[in-house]
Protein backbone atom coordinates (compact mmCIF):
# COMPACT_ATOMS: atom_id res chain seq x y z
CA UNK A 1 0.00 0.00 0.00
CA UNK A 2 1.20 3.56 -1.33
CA UNK A 3 -0.75 5.48 0.90
CA UNK A 4 -2.48 7.10 -2.43
CA UNK A 5 -5.56 6.20 -3.84
CA UNK A 6 -7.37 7.82 -7.08
CA UNK A 7 -11.01 7.75 -8.74
CA UNK A 8 -12.09 6.84 -11.34
CA UNK A 9 -9.53 3.45 -12.11
CA UNK A 10 -10.75 3.80 -15.51
CA UNK A 11 -12.52 6.84 -17.58
CA UNK A 12 -13.78 6.54 -21.80
CA UNK A 13 -14.91 9.77 -22.79
CA UNK A 14 -15.82 11.13 -25.98
CA UNK A 15 -13.68 13.86 -27.65
CA UNK A 16 -14.60 17.11 -26.33
CA UNK A 17 -16.41 16.28 -22.95
CA UNK A 18 -14.49 17.29 -19.74
CA UNK A 19 -13.20 14.45 -17.17
CA UNK A 20 -11.99 15.09 -13.62
CA UNK A 21 -9.59 12.49 -11.73
CA UNK A 22 -8.97 12.85 -7.99
CA UNK A 23 -6.14 11.44 -5.68
CA UNK A 24 -6.58 10.98 -1.84
CA UNK A 25 -3.53 10.48 -0.26
CA UNK A 26 -4.03 8.13 3.12
CA UNK A 27 -2.36 11.07 5.27
CA UNK A 28 -1.38 14.60 4.42
CA UNK A 29 1.60 14.51 2.97
CA UNK A 30 3.60 17.96 1.94
CA UNK A 31 4.13 17.66 -1.26
CA UNK A 32 2.04 15.95 -4.11
CA UNK A 33 2.63 15.16 -8.35
CA UNK A 34 1.13 14.48 -11.20
CA UNK A 35 2.32 12.54 -13.70
CA UNK A 36 1.17 11.35 -17.35
CA UNK A 37 2.06 7.94 -18.87
CA UNK A 38 1.63 6.53 -22.14
CA UNK A 39 2.23 3.62 -23.70
CA UNK A 40 5.60 2.12 -23.80
CA UNK A 41 7.08 5.36 -22.01
CA UNK A 42 7.98 6.51 -18.67
CA UNK A 43 5.86 9.01 -16.91
CA UNK A 44 6.27 12.48 -17.15
CA UNK A 45 5.99 15.53 -14.73
CA UNK A 46 2.80 17.87 -15.21
CA UNK A 47 2.80 19.71 -12.11
CA UNK A 48 3.07 19.63 -8.07
CA UNK A 49 1.77 21.11 -5.20
CA UNK A 50 3.25 21.96 -1.49
CA UNK A 51 0.15 22.00 0.54
CA UNK A 52 -2.47 23.76 -1.48
CA UNK A 53 -0.03 25.99 -3.47
CA UNK A 54 0.83 25.19 -7.03
CA UNK A 55 4.38 25.42 -7.30
CA UNK A 56 5.40 24.50 -10.82
CA UNK A 57 3.48 23.09 -13.89
CA UNK A 58 5.07 21.43 -16.94
CA UNK A 59 5.11 23.07 -20.42
CA UNK A 60 2.90 19.46 -20.97
CA UNK A 61 0.07 21.31 -18.85
CA UNK A 62 -1.72 23.17 -21.75
CA UNK A 63 -4.32 25.71 -20.43
CA UNK A 64 -7.04 22.72 -20.79
CA UNK A 65 -5.77 21.09 -17.84
CA UNK A 66 -6.27 22.71 -14.48
CA UNK A 67 -5.05 20.51 -11.13
CA UNK A 68 -6.34 21.69 -7.58
CA UNK A 69 -5.29 20.75 -4.18
CA UNK A 70 -7.99 22.82 -1.57
CA UNK A 71 -6.20 22.30 2.03
CA UNK A 72 -3.53 20.47 0.98
CA UNK A 73 -5.37 17.10 1.21
CA UNK A 74 -6.98 15.45 -1.98
CA UNK A 75 -6.38 16.73 -5.46
CA UNK A 76 -8.13 17.10 -8.15
CA UNK A 77 -6.68 17.14 -12.05
CA UNK A 78 -9.42 18.47 -15.01
CA UNK A 79 -9.01 18.05 -18.36
CA UNK A 80 -11.92 20.07 -20.54
CA UNK A 81 -12.24 19.50 -24.24
CA UNK A 82 -10.61 16.43 -24.30
CA UNK A 83 -8.48 15.22 -27.55
CA UNK A 84 -7.40 11.83 -28.14
CA UNK A 85 -4.06 12.93 -27.63
CA UNK A 86 -4.63 13.13 -24.32
CA UNK A 87 -4.97 9.21 -24.25
CA UNK A 88 -2.49 8.20 -20.93
CA UNK A 89 -2.17 7.00 -17.41
CA UNK A 90 -2.50 9.90 -14.91
CA UNK A 91 -0.71 9.37 -12.10
CA UNK A 92 -0.86 11.11 -8.74
CA UNK A 93 2.20 10.25 -6.56
CA UNK A 94 3.34 11.85 -3.14
CA UNK A 95 6.47 12.48 -1.41
CA UNK A 96 7.80 10.17 1.29
CA UNK A 97 9.88 10.47 4.64
CA UNK A 98 13.06 11.57 2.20
CA UNK A 99 11.19 14.51 0.28
CA UNK A 100 13.26 13.11 -2.68
CA UNK A 101 11.66 10.19 -2.61
CA UNK A 102 8.18 9.99 -4.64
CA UNK A 103 5.52 7.12 -4.09
CA UNK A 104 2.63 6.72 -6.67
CA UNK A 105 -1.29 6.12 -6.35
CA UNK A 106 -2.59 2.80 -8.55
CA UNK A 107 -3.35 5.66 -11.53
CA UNK A 108 -6.16 6.31 -13.79
CA UNK A 109 -6.51 5.32 -17.39
CA UNK A 110 -8.26 7.83 -19.74
CA UNK A 111 -9.32 6.53 -22.66
CA UNK A 112 -10.61 9.57 -25.16
CA UNK A 113 -12.53 8.23 -28.26
CA UNK B 1 17.91 13.41 -26.87
CA UNK B 2 16.31 12.43 -23.84
CA UNK B 3 18.04 13.57 -20.56
CA UNK B 4 17.54 9.62 -19.06
CA UNK B 5 17.99 6.60 -21.62
CA UNK B 6 17.20 3.28 -20.74
CA UNK B 7 16.55 0.12 -23.45
CA UNK B 8 12.94 -0.39 -23.66
CA UNK B 9 13.94 -4.75 -23.64
CA UNK B 10 12.29 -7.14 -23.63
CA UNK B 11 15.09 -8.52 -21.66
CA UNK B 12 14.09 -12.36 -21.41
CA UNK B 13 15.87 -14.50 -18.56
CA UNK B 14 15.25 -18.20 -17.05
CA UNK B 15 14.54 -18.38 -13.66
CA UNK B 16 16.99 -17.96 -11.08
CA UNK B 17 19.53 -15.86 -13.64
CA UNK B 18 21.09 -12.70 -12.68
CA UNK B 19 19.16 -9.97 -14.24
CA UNK B 20 21.66 -6.34 -14.71
CA UNK B 21 19.01 -3.14 -16.21
CA UNK B 22 20.98 0.15 -17.08
CA UNK B 23 19.97 3.68 -17.34
CA UNK B 24 22.33 6.49 -18.95
CA UNK B 25 21.99 10.09 -18.11
CA UNK B 26 23.09 13.48 -18.77
CA UNK B 27 22.56 15.91 -16.66
CA UNK B 28 25.33 16.22 -14.35
CA UNK B 29 23.23 17.90 -11.47
CA UNK B 30 21.52 14.67 -11.06
CA UNK B 31 22.08 13.36 -7.54
CA UNK B 32 18.95 11.37 -6.55
CA UNK B 33 18.62 8.10 -8.05
CA UNK B 34 15.59 5.57 -7.97
CA UNK B 35 13.69 2.23 -9.73
CA UNK B 36 10.88 1.65 -9.75
CA UNK B 37 9.08 -1.62 -10.42
CA UNK B 38 5.57 -1.72 -12.61
CA UNK B 39 3.36 -3.87 -13.14
CA UNK B 40 0.74 -3.81 -16.70
CA UNK B 41 -1.49 -1.44 -15.98
CA UNK B 42 -0.36 -0.31 -12.40
CA UNK B 43 1.24 2.22 -10.49
CA UNK B 44 4.95 2.23 -10.18
CA UNK B 45 5.96 0.93 -7.16
CA UNK B 46 9.65 2.37 -5.59
CA UNK B 47 12.10 -0.29 -4.77
CA UNK B 48 15.36 1.28 -4.35
CA UNK B 49 16.20 4.85 -3.83
CA UNK B 50 20.81 5.87 -3.95
CA UNK B 51 21.77 9.24 -2.94
CA UNK B 52 24.54 9.97 -4.74
CA UNK B 53 27.06 7.45 -6.04
CA UNK B 54 27.48 4.39 -4.21
CA UNK B 55 26.15 1.02 -4.17
CA UNK B 56 22.86 0.05 -1.90
CA UNK B 57 21.76 -3.55 -1.57
CA UNK B 58 17.99 -4.75 -0.34
CA UNK B 59 17.60 -8.58 -0.61
CA UNK B 60 17.62 -9.82 -4.09
CA UNK B 61 18.01 -5.82 -5.09
CA UNK B 62 21.32 -4.10 -5.60
CA UNK B 63 21.52 -0.43 -7.27
CA UNK B 64 24.84 0.94 -8.45
CA UNK B 65 25.29 4.42 -9.17
CA UNK B 66 28.57 5.69 -10.96
CA UNK B 67 28.30 9.33 -11.05
CA UNK B 68 31.85 9.88 -13.05
CA UNK B 69 30.29 8.08 -16.13
CA UNK B 70 26.50 8.92 -15.75
CA UNK B 71 25.74 5.34 -15.30
CA UNK B 72 23.08 3.44 -12.61
CA UNK B 73 22.73 0.26 -12.23
CA UNK B 74 20.25 -2.59 -10.94
CA UNK B 75 21.17 -6.16 -10.50
CA UNK B 76 18.41 -8.51 -9.59
CA UNK B 77 19.98 -11.79 -8.25
CA UNK B 78 18.07 -15.45 -7.82
CA UNK B 79 14.94 -13.91 -10.42
CA UNK B 80 11.90 -15.09 -10.12
CA UNK B 81 8.98 -15.17 -12.41
CA UNK B 82 6.99 -12.71 -10.12
CA UNK B 83 9.63 -10.36 -10.83
CA UNK B 84 8.55 -9.99 -14.70
CA UNK B 85 7.23 -6.34 -14.77
CA UNK B 86 8.37 -3.09 -16.28
CA UNK B 87 11.80 -1.21 -14.45
CA UNK B 88 12.19 2.18 -14.57
CA UNK B 89 14.98 4.11 -13.47
CA UNK B 90 14.44 8.00 -12.23
CA UNK B 91 16.43 10.31 -11.01
CA UNK B 92 15.76 14.21 -9.60
CA UNK B 93 18.22 17.22 -9.73
CA UNK B 94 19.70 18.31 -6.20
CA UNK B 95 18.97 22.16 -7.67
CA UNK B 96 15.32 21.33 -8.22
CA UNK B 97 13.75 22.37 -5.50
CA UNK B 98 10.48 20.57 -7.12
CA UNK B 99 12.34 17.18 -6.78
CA UNK B 100 10.45 16.06 -9.68
CA UNK B 101 11.31 12.90 -11.07
CA UNK B 102 12.61 12.58 -14.71
CA UNK B 103 12.36 9.16 -15.94
CA UNK B 104 13.94 6.29 -18.09
CA UNK B 105 11.45 5.04 -20.55
CA UNK B 106 11.30 1.34 -18.90
CA UNK B 107 12.78 -2.08 -19.52
CA UNK B 108 10.79 -4.85 -19.76
CA UNK B 109 11.76 -8.03 -17.83
CA UNK B 110 10.18 -11.32 -17.88
CA UNK B 111 11.45 -14.23 -16.04
CA UNK B 112 10.82 -17.42 -17.66
CA UNK B 113 9.85 -20.84 -15.11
Amino acid sequence: DTGVSQNPRHKITKRGQNVTFRCDPISEHNRLYWYRQTLGQGPEFLTYFQNEAQLEKSRLLSDRFSAERPKGSFSTLEIQRTEQGDSAMYLCAHSGRLTETQYFGPGTRLLVL
Amino acid sequence: QKEVEQDPGPLSVPEGAIVSLNCTYSNSAFQYFMWYRQYSRKGPELLMYTYSSGNKEDGRFTAQVDKSSKYISLFIRDSQPSDSATYLCAMSDWMDSSYKLIFGSGTRLLVRP
